[in-house]
């Protein structure tokens, strides 16, 4: 079945520095993908999507590409913020939106 | 508009008691959903609904069950609660046309002892 693998964290940074957040997937046909974040306390939100291959979906400074030749839609942010800190989950929607176990980031001061 | 919200936020439950989780979303979405989240496995499907007066079942509906009896609001039941249920619980919505792009509520924590 449809399936996400992200890679499991928890990821600690300083200020400024970059970060990566791996994520592939097994999917039938062409799903879309998806990184949605989740604030301390809070619920999960949309943060950026890509609906078909070779997309790049960006918001607030991450990016993610999603390249079908390596089943992967990995998050890149260029210089974290300590207001980065969050859990990221990369999901897939095909007939069901299908959730990778997140990533806990920590970005430091 | 206050998006998708859920109460109660915080609950402690003894093994056995029942309760009643409600979701309510003032977006006219057709679609409504409960997850629980659980450390290491991310999201889970409960229940969904996509419309009033229909649901089905997820990927783990065992032990709850659920009631949509207005478009707006999205009811998640346990009857008889289990330590296994301990979990954070999320209601979930989107409309017709956006299916893609879920609106989360801001969760229930569930402790069952």
């Amino acid at each position: 079945g449809d399936s996400v693998t992200q890679m499991e964290g928890p990821v600690t940074l300083s200020e400024e520095a970059f970060l990566t957040i791996n994520c592939t997937y097994t999917a039938t046909g062409y799903p879309s993908l998806f990184w949605y974040v989740q604030y301390p306390g809070e619920g999960l939100q949309l943060l950026l999507k890509a609906t078909k291959a070779d997309d790049k979906g960006s918001n607030k400074g991450f990016e993610a590409t999603y390249r079908k030749e390596t089943t992967s839609f990995h998050l890149e942010k260029g210089s974290v913020q300590v207001s980065d800190s969050a859990v990221y989950f990369c999901a897939l929607s095909a007939r069901k939106l299908s959730f990778g176990a997140g990533t806990t980031v920590t970005v430091r001061a | 508009n206050a998006g998708v919200t859920q109460t109660p936020k915080f609950r402690v439950l003894k093994t056995g008691q029942s309760m009643t989780l409600l979701c309510a979303q003032d977006m006219n979405h057709e679609y409504m959903y409960w997850y629980r989240q659980d450390p290491g496995m991310g999201l889970r499907l409960i229940h969904y609904s996509v419309g009033e007066g229909t649901t089905a079942k997820g990927e783990v509906p065992d032990g709850y069950n659920v009631s949509r009896l207005k478009k707006q609001n999205f009811l998640l039941g346990l009857e008889s609660a289990a330590p296994s249920q301990t979990s954070v619980y999320f209601c979930a919505s989107h409309g017709a046309a956006g299916w893609h792009e879920q609106y989360f509520g801001p969760g229930t924590r569930l402790t069952v002892t």
